[in-house]
């Protein structure tokens, strides 16, 4: 089974409106951390947002939201108010801290492509 | 700011050939991270290091070989490149187990001929 799953190859959104990119992920592990990455066109992954399994809040940054439902196994990202330069593929990732794995595991992307 | 580097952004080789990418951070990370990427299947890991001279196999090691001769500076190795190669390769680096967080560097796109 895939560990991450995101199911949006992809997205488009207007300028200064909201969108939403999901991501499901699968562990046994109770102790594990969920990412996501921006990447434009030229190529370099960029941290966008992280949240922890314990954490008791839905983590924040900027534009950036995650809206974290453990129950569900989901931490979908929420960008509010997109701009032209939010075009990008996104990225969610997972590290499982149980397993002793220091990578992160990554979804197959979705392409949002935000127009004016 | 972290800064991770990588060698070339664009190589072509030869089948056969030896390749060498390397990566440089320049945070004194103690983990680092070579990544391959492929359009629908994300980033998959090919190996890691946690340490100088320490290293793992990822998920897709068969083909490939790393170097970490000194913390700041890990290299992928490709021994004898093939066409099923061509790739766009990402290293990353970490600053240690607990601090999960991953910098990545531009990404090296490989063409094999």
């Amino acid at each position: 089974a895939q560990k991450i799953t995101q199911t949006q190859p992809g997205m488009f959104v207007q300028e200064k409106e909201a969108v939403t990119l999901d991501c499901t992920y699968d562990t046994s592990d109770p102790s594990y951390g969920l990412f996501w990455y921006k990447q434009p066109s030229s190529g370099e992954m960029i941290f966008l947002i992280y949240q922890g399994s314990y954490d008791q809040q839905n983590a924040t940054e900027g534009r950036y939201s995650l809206n974290f439902q453990k129950a569900r196994k989901s931490a979908n990202l929420v960008i509010s108010a997109s701009q032209l330069g939010d075009s990008a593929m996104y990225f969610c990732a997972m590290r499982e801290r149980g397993t002793g794995r220091r990578a992160l595991t990554f979804g197959s992307g979705t392409r949002l492509q935000v127009q004016p | 700011d972290v800064k991770v580097t990588q060698s070339s952004r664009y190589l072509v080789k030869r089948t056969g050939e030896k390749v060498f990418l390397e990566c440089v951070q320049d945070m004194d990370h103690e983990n680092m991270f070579w990544y391959r990427q492929d359009p629908g299947l994300g980033l998959r890991l090919i190996y890691f290091s946690y340490d100088v001279k320490m290293k793992e196999k990822g998920d897709i090691p068969e083909g490939y070989s790393v170097s970490r001769e000194k913390k700041e500076r890990f290299s992928l190795i490709l021994e004898s490149a093939s066409t099923n190669q061509t790739s766009m390769y990402l290293c990353a680096s970490s600053l240690h187990s607990s601090e999960e967080t991953q910098y990545f560097g531009p990404g090296t796109r490989l063409l094999v001929l």
